[in-house]
């Protein structure tokens, strides 16, 4: 099965810098990779996901990369602001079955 | 995005009892709705995964006679929690998605806790 790799696990950085977290992937088969942001307590939400026929996805301060041939995706966020801190979540799946989610990595902006 | 409801958000109940946990898509129809669940500080673990009108499908470890799921409509799922015990406090997350839809959405999620 697929297997979800995420680095960092934990992630400071200063407000207005930028931030960068990456996941691997194991199955090539998968050609969806969303991104979740999840708040404590609250349920996954989508801030962008990426398809594999695309290299690159961009939504105003937060961007994904995709390398199907090493099989890893990053997430980038720039201008980073103190809302911006949250648990983030990668995920891979095959074509609308299941997610298999990495270990999420903790974010904290600091004003 | 469509919208997920689940329902409790909040359930503490004794050992021994058991919990059931409702997911409904309110907006649209989800062919197939996935259990997740979560503990602390930890990535979302899927359970199972069903299909409208046939049995779930669980994922290894997952005992399908104590997480007994139900997916009898297009909008609504539930997973019951059969004699539960305290290992089985956690965070239980639904999911919903929809034929070739890549998307996922999630519901709000439940926090059993089991004294």
């Amino acid at each position: 099965g697929e297997n979800v790799e995420q680095h960092p696990s934990t992630l400071s950085v200063q407000e207005g810098d930028s931030a960068v977290i990456k996941c691997t992937y194991s199955d090539s088969a998968s050609n969806y990779f969303p991104w979740y942001k999840q708040e404590l307590g609250k349920r996954p939400q989508l801030i962008i996901d990426i398809r594999s026929n695309v290299g690159e996805k961009k939504d105003q301060r937060i961007a994904v990369t995709l390398n199907k041939t090493a099989k890893h995706f990053s997430l980038h966020i720039t201008e980073t602001q103190p809302e911006d801190s949250a648990v983030y979540f990668c995920a891979a799946s095959n074509a609308g079955n299941m997610l298999t989610f990495g270990g999420g990595t903790r974010l904290m902006v600091k004003p | 995005g469509a919208v997920v409801s689940q329902h409790p958000s909040r359930v503490i109940c004794k050992s021994g009892t058991s919990v059931k946990i409702e997911c409904r898509s309110l907006d649209f129809q989800a062919t197939t709705m996935f259990w997740y669940r979560q503990f602390p500080k930890k990535s979302l673990m899927l359970m199972a995964t069903s299909n409208e009108g046939s049995k779930a499908t669980y994922e290894q470890g997952v005992e399908k006679d104590k997480f007994l799921i139900n997916h009898a409509s297009l909008t609504l799922s539930t997973l019951t929690v059969t004699s539960a015990h305290p290992e089985d406090s956690s965070f239980y997350i639904c999911s919903a998605g929809g034929g070739t839809t890549y998307e996922q959405y999630f519901g709000p999620g439940t926090r059993l806790t089991v004294t």
